[in-house]
């Protein structure tokens, strides 16, 4: 089946520093790969939707200048938490979609952010 | 309202038990439903998908799907300990996924 990967795995920083977090479609080409976060004991939470060479499309409530997310090519997106803060603490995941199958929407295995 | 709404459990149920999962939606233009399984600090994973109303089985899995009570369902028969995780049933409609909050299943052996 198809594997999305991500990279690092788990990231510890300093408040006020910006944190990159790659997101790759390892084994096909994903026209669109989405950015979600994660609270503890809650629900995956949409922050934006990105498609490739387009600017993203970001869900209400999330600052775009904060979440800066560049999807360069098929394989590949990255979200960069800029000036990040403890309360950007959470788990993000990311996803990818070969635009093959609507339901096909392969997720990685997310990105665990701690701000200190 | 949420789009998609879903008790965040936990469930607790012996090994070998029928495991009833279950949501709601609000949108009657959703078309597609599925289910994800996502244990302790992974990604989810995809379990089942149906589209419209109807049942689906894959092996002790049935999703099932009421588009006149905007309800679907995830039942588990047999449960086994490595059933243990938190599922999370979605709705999908223009490019977009719409998540329930999840529910914590614990299969006690």
């Amino acid at each position: 089946g198809a594997v999305v990967s991500q990279h690092p795995s788990w990231v510890i920083c300093k408040s006020g520093t910006s944190v990159k977090i790659e997101c790759r479609s390892l084994d096909f080409q994903a026209t669109t790969m989405f950015w979600y976060r994660q609270f503890p004991k809650q629900s995956l939470m949409l922050m934006a939707t990105s498609n490739e060479g387009s600017k993203a499309t970001y869900e209400q409530g999330v600052e775009k200048d904060k979440f800066l997310i560049n999807h360069a090519s098929l394989t590949l997106s990255t979200l960069t938490v800029t000036s990040a803060h403890p309360e950007d603490s959470s788990f993000y995941i990311c996803s990818a979609n070969s635009g093959s199958s609507y339901n096909e929407q392969f997720f990685g295995p997310g990105t665990r952010l701690t701000v200190l | 309202q949420k789009e998609v709404e879903q008790d965040p459990g936990p469930l607790s149920v012996p090994e070998g038990a029928i495991v009833s999962l279950n949501c709601t939606y609000s949108n009657s233009a959703f078309q597609y439903f599925m289910w994800y399984r996502q244990y302790s600090r992974k990604g989810p994973e995809l379990l089942m998908y149906t589209y419209s109303s109807g049942n689906k089985e894959d092996g002790r899995f049935t999703a099932q799907v009421d588009k006149s009570s905007k309800y679907i369902s995830l039942f588990i028969r047999d449960s086994q300990p490595s059933d243990s995780a938190t599922y999370l049933c979605a709705a999908y409609n223009f490019n977009k996924f719409y998540f329930g909050s999840g529910t914590k299943l614990n299969v006690k052996p």
